[in-house]
């Protein structure tokens, strides 16, 4: 089964909103990382956040991470249109250095 | 100018008939993987390899085979395929000294009839 699940699997909102996706995760891990998909493209590695680590910033996303919950959220500020797309997590556990992919978010910005 | 291909990216073949995807990289990455991807769904691993003597298997990898034929190039075999393969499928890479972040091929669309 996925080791990642992602909350919502749909969202719509208008340019200018925020977006936040969730993720949670069943085992200990050692990284979480979100990934974006145009539709039918390949997946374009957007952040990692480190196990030790509470939040971390790029640009217009953040990320945070809580251990104790299992869980990851994924905040993209003043969407753009050219923001629609998929968006995946991905753990790596804490035993091994393979990723596992959540089922993904679809994001739709409406301009 | 990308770093990694993947050919073909379209493909329609018949049931029974065994198929070759190949992947190729220039990030000089040692690392790399298979993935499938089904409507609405998320990546799952059928095989990566950590070098080019290294392969394992994945979460899915019954009715999978690949070759690691050289460090930058990866392919993946479908012995006998069949219509529940059809997938969307990725190659992808990671380096051994920061491992935990992959690139992406664009994928190749496979449908079995």
């Amino acid at each position: 089964s996925q080791q990642g699940e992602e909350d919502p699997q749909a969202l719509s909102i208008q340019e200018g909103e925020n977006a936040t996706m969730n993720c949670s995760y069943k085992t200990s891990i050692n990284n979480l990382q979100w990934y974006r998909q145009n539709s039918g493209r390949g997946l374009v590695h957007l952040i990692l956040i480190r196990s030790n680590e509470r939040e971390k910033h790029s640009g217009r996303l953040r990320v945070t991470l809580d251990t104790s919950k299992k869980s990851s959220s994924l905040l993209i500020t003043a969407s753009r249109a050219a923001d629609t797309a998929s968006y995946f997590c991905a753990t790596t556990e804490t035993s091994g250095s393979r990723l596992t992919f959540g089922e993904g978010t679809q994001l739709t910005v409406n301009p | 100018d990308a770093d990694v291909t993947q050919t073909p990216r379209n493909r329609i073949t018949k049931t029974g008939k065994r198929i070759m995807l190949e992947c190729s990289q220039t990030k000089g990455h040692d690392r790399m993987y298979w993935y499938r991807q089904d409507p609405g769904l998320g990546l799952r691993l059928i095989y990566y390899s950590f070098d080019v003597k290294d392969i394992n298997k994945g979460e899915i990898s019954d009715g999978y085979s690949v070759s690691r034929q050289a460090q930058a190039k990866f392919s993946l075999s479908l012995e006998s395929a069949i219509p529940n393969q059809t997938a969307l499928y990725f190659c992808a890479t990671s380096s051994r000294t920061s491992s935990y972040e992959q690139y992406f091929g664009p994928g190749t669309r496979l449908t079995v009839t």
